[in-house]
This record gives C-alpha cells, sequence and structure tokens, in this order.
C-alpha cells in the first residue's frame, strides 16, 4: 500500500497569517499518461464529516474558497490555507488515489493562536 | 442540494452483523462509484469499499473482505453495507461517500455517518 504521511500532526497560526501542511507519499503519484497527480485535501471541522477541499492536487473543489491552495508533485504536496479564518479550524487530510487501496494521510489539526 | 444520509449504526455484540444504508437524494446516484469510509473514535479516515455505478465492479479493504458485502439498488438511489463477523476494531463513524474516478478516486460528496459500535 502507498503510505501517506503528513507533517506536523498540528500547528498554531494566528488569524490572519499562512498555514502549511505537507503531505509525502511514499511512492511516486504522478501519472505520467495525463500528468496529473492523484491527490485530494479533506477539511474536516469538529463534528463535522470531510469535505472535499482539493483534488488532482491542485483543483479547487466548487465553491472552496480562494485562500486555500494545493501544490506539490511526485511524492510531495503543500496545502496552503492564506490569511487563517476561525472557520478554518479543522482537520485536514491528504489522500492518494494513484493506486489501490487508496489511502490517507494521518491528519493535521489546525489551531489558532 | 446534495444529501447522503446514511442508517442503520447502532451498538452490536461481537461476532455480530449489521446492515448500513445510504439515501441519496440531488446528484445522478446511478452514474456514480459509491464508496464507505469509516473513521474509529479519535482517529483517521480509511476507506473501506467501493461499488462501480452499475455493481459490475466492488473492491473491498483487506480489513473487511469477507466480512463486509457493499451493494446498492439505483431505482431507489441507496448504498447498502452488510457488515457481519463484526470486531471491536470495526467500531466507528461509517460514511457514505461519492466516489470521482476510477477504480480508485476522490470522494466528493459525503454523508453525516452513522455510529457502529462494536462492544460486549
Amino acid at each position: 500500500d502507498i503510505v501517506v504521511t503528513q507533517s506536523p500532526d498540528s500547528l498554531a497560526v494566528s488569524l490572519g497569517e499562512k498555514a502549511t501542511i505537507n503531505c509525502k507519499s511514499s511512492q511516486n503519484i504522478l501519472y505520467r499518461s495525463n500528468n496529473q497527480n492523484y491527490l485530494a485535501w479533506y477539511q474536516q471541522r469538529p463534528g463535522q464529516p470531510p469535505k472535499l477541499l482539493i483534488y488532482w492536487a491542485s483543483t479547487r473543489e466548487s465553491g472552496v474558497p480562494d485562500r486555500f491552495s494545493g501544490s506539490g508533485s511526485g511524492t510531495n504536496f503543500t496545502l496552503t490555507i492564506n490569511s487563517l479564518q476561525a472557520e478554518d479550524v479543522a482537520v485536514y487530510y491528504c489522500q492518494q488515489y494513484y493506486d489501490a487501496p487508496q489511502t490517507f494521510g494521518q491528519g493535521t489539526k489546525v489551531e489558532i493562536k | 442540494e446534495v444529501q447522503l444520509v446514511e442508517s442503520g449504526g447502532g451498538l452490536v455484540k461481537p461476532g455480530g452483523s449489521l446492515r448500513l444504508s445510504c439515501a441519496a437524494s440531488g446528484f445522478f446516484f446511478s452514474g456514480y462509484t459509491m464508496s464507505w469510509v469509516r473513521q474509529a473514535p479519535g482517529k483517521g479516515l480509511e476507506w473501506v469499499s467501493s461499488i462501480f455505478f452499475d455493481s459490475s465492479y466492488i473492491y473491498y479493504a483487506d480489513s473487511v473482505k469477507g466480512r463486509f458485502t457493499i451493494s446498492r439498488d439505483n431505482a431507489k438511489n441507496s448504498l447498502y453495507l452488510q457488515m457481519n463477523s463484526l470486531r471491536a476494531e470495526d467500531t466507528a463513524v461509517y460514511y457514505c461517500a461519492s466516489m470521482v474516478t476510477n477504480p480508485t478516486g476522490f470522494f466528493q460528496y459525503w454523508g453525516q455517518g452513522t455510529l457502529v459500535t462494536v462492544s460486549s
């Protein structure tokens, strides 16, 4: 199975500042034939189900604020939250869907400093 | 508005069975691969099973293979998960989710989840 590892496990950021979450896959998840990275990001607010934020590593889901952005390729990826808002307090997960079984990172908890 | 509503969770003894249901509305259910994803209390997300739009392909995580059975009824816009031989480690919130791309994919729409507790 492809192992997906996030860092850090948690971080505290001041309102209006930038939060950066890293995600590393144990294998390359860039599919050369379509030049797509098979990686998604989710946000899970307390007591809520996960919500899709980004897929194909950098494509924002409809309705997701543009302060959320995804980048990276191959095995290293980043979710950036620019100008953190109070409603962004949540656990964030990355997920690879390059190979079966699709696997998730362990999650990164984002709090307000 | 897309809605996925799970039901059927509850407390069951080890070795017991439970059937989860997911009622879908607001999107073209019969055109999507559907999945179950679970989350143990205080833990991360784990994919459990997926079924193609026409039930032609079905996949399971190794941890549930041989014990769980996924199925769907497109006429009723419903997804199911029959869980047999339940173990304590199956305790989790079970989410129904629509999946984009096949045979693996990302999860676009999620239900609120239903809690399954396996305990004596």
